[in-house]
Formats: C-alpha cells, structure tokens, sequence
C-alpha cells in the first residue's frame, strides 16, 4: 500500500506570497493532520481533518489554513508568507479519527524556505 | 509550556549494546503514547505505540515502558544496530476529544557507534 505523498517536495517562495501544499494520505484512510517542523519549535500540530470538515485547530494565524476534499486528500494555504515560515511542513493521516490506538502514519514533508 | 519532554538532545550507544530513550510529560491528560523515528529531510516513521492502560508493548527489538506515576516513558532498542542512527521523538495523544493531534517531545538524536 502506498504511503502518504506530498508535494512539492520543496519550494523557494519570497515574503508576502501565498503557497500551497498538497497531500495525499494512505488509501482507505480518511483522517489527515497537518505539522510544521523547525529547529526552534519543533514538530508542531496546525490543524485535521476529517470528512471535508477542520475538527481541530492548533495555536497558528489565521494566514494558516487548509481543507480537505470528498477523496480524503487535503491542501494547505499559507498566505502573506513570512520568514518565520520557513519549515518542514508535514502531513500524517490515519484511518479515523480519535479510535483506540489510532497511530498517525507521516508523509516525507515539504520544506519550504522563505527568502 | 512543553508538555512532552526529551531532556536528552543526544545520546550515543556501541552497536550491540541497548539504547535507552526517555520522555517525560506533564498533562495527565493524554491517552496514547507513540515513538517515531526521524532521518533528516524525511518525515517521521512510526515504531512503537502504547496506551495509557498498559505499562509495557514489546515489538521486536523495540520495548516501550510507561510509569504513569511518575508520567515517563521510555524506549529500549536491543540490540542497537548503526541503521537505528536517528532522531527519535515521543508523542502523546491528548484524551477526551474527538481528535488525533500529537504533541511531540524535542527529539533525541541516536547515534550507534559500529
């Protein structure tokens, strides 16, 4: 079974634009999670979702956001980008949401740096 | 506040000897406890996981231990070998909510010596 893929791999964006990334989780899973990755904060939970719909949002701006489509895969948008979002931005899916020893499966990340 | 800590940024093992990593937390509050492994520009590979009603879940070299009363966990890998070169971070699962959200510890970086 193919894992969780995310494109692009990497990206070089300037300040003040906007970025959008892609992810593709597990076949069958329905649950995808995003995280952003940097030396300072460490791996640090943006938001999830679930059936189309955002259940959980962690302590990011409004510039974050993300949806999720009828086939499970989910995009996220960083708008105004500054230089502090520079990060490895990764994304996990599962089969559900909150099951009993439900374990989170990982893509290999974006990174995106912000010059 | 960190609620998952790893107070240990490094560590260093002879090949065939056991590795120990340790994580501590704060919050009562969480159902689920995971290690993953991380290499560089790559993203974390899930290895072990147990719940907070057990206090042991074995996988082949892997062993996760939980001490709820003292709210550590820690991971043995036996024997070590040089491809377990890594960062290792442990998670929690928050309980309570309908969500999967993981709070990640800061990692440890494993390194087996041949």
């Amino acid at each position: 079974k193919a894992g969780v893929t995310q494109t692009p791999r990497y990206l070089i964006k300037t300040r003040g634009q906007q970025v959008t990334l892609s992810c593709s989780p597990i076949s069958g899973h329905r649950s995808v999670s995003w995280y952003q990755q940097t030396p300072g904060q460490g791996l640090q939970f943006l938001f999830e979702y679930f059936s189309e719909t955002q259940r959980n949002k962690g302590n990011f701006p409004g510039r974050f956001s993300g949806r999720q489509f009828s086939n499970s895969r989910s995009e996220m948008n960083v708008s105004t980008l500054e230089l502090g979002d520079s990060a490895l931005y990764l994304c996990a899916s599962s089969t559900r949401l909150a099951g009993y020893q439900e374990t989170q499966y990982f893509g290999p990340g974006t990174r995106l740096l912000v010059l | 506040d960190q609620q998952v800590k790893q107070n240990s940024p490094s560590l260093s093992v002879q090949e065939g000897r056991i590795s120990i990593l340790n994580c501590d937390y704060t919050n009562s509050m969480f159902d689920y406890f995971l290690w993953y492994k991380k290499y560089p520009a790559e993203g974390p590979t899930f290895l072990i996981s147990i719940s907070s009603i057990k206090d042991k879940n074995e996988d082949g070299r892997f062993t996760v231990f939980l001490n709820k009363s003292a709210k550590h966990l820690s991971l043995h890998i036996v024997p070590s070998q040089p491809g377990d070169s890594a960062v290792y971070f442990c998670a929690a699962r928050p309980w309570g909510g309908a969500t999967n959200k993981l709070i990640f510890g800061t990692g440890t970086l494993l390194a087996v010596q041949p």
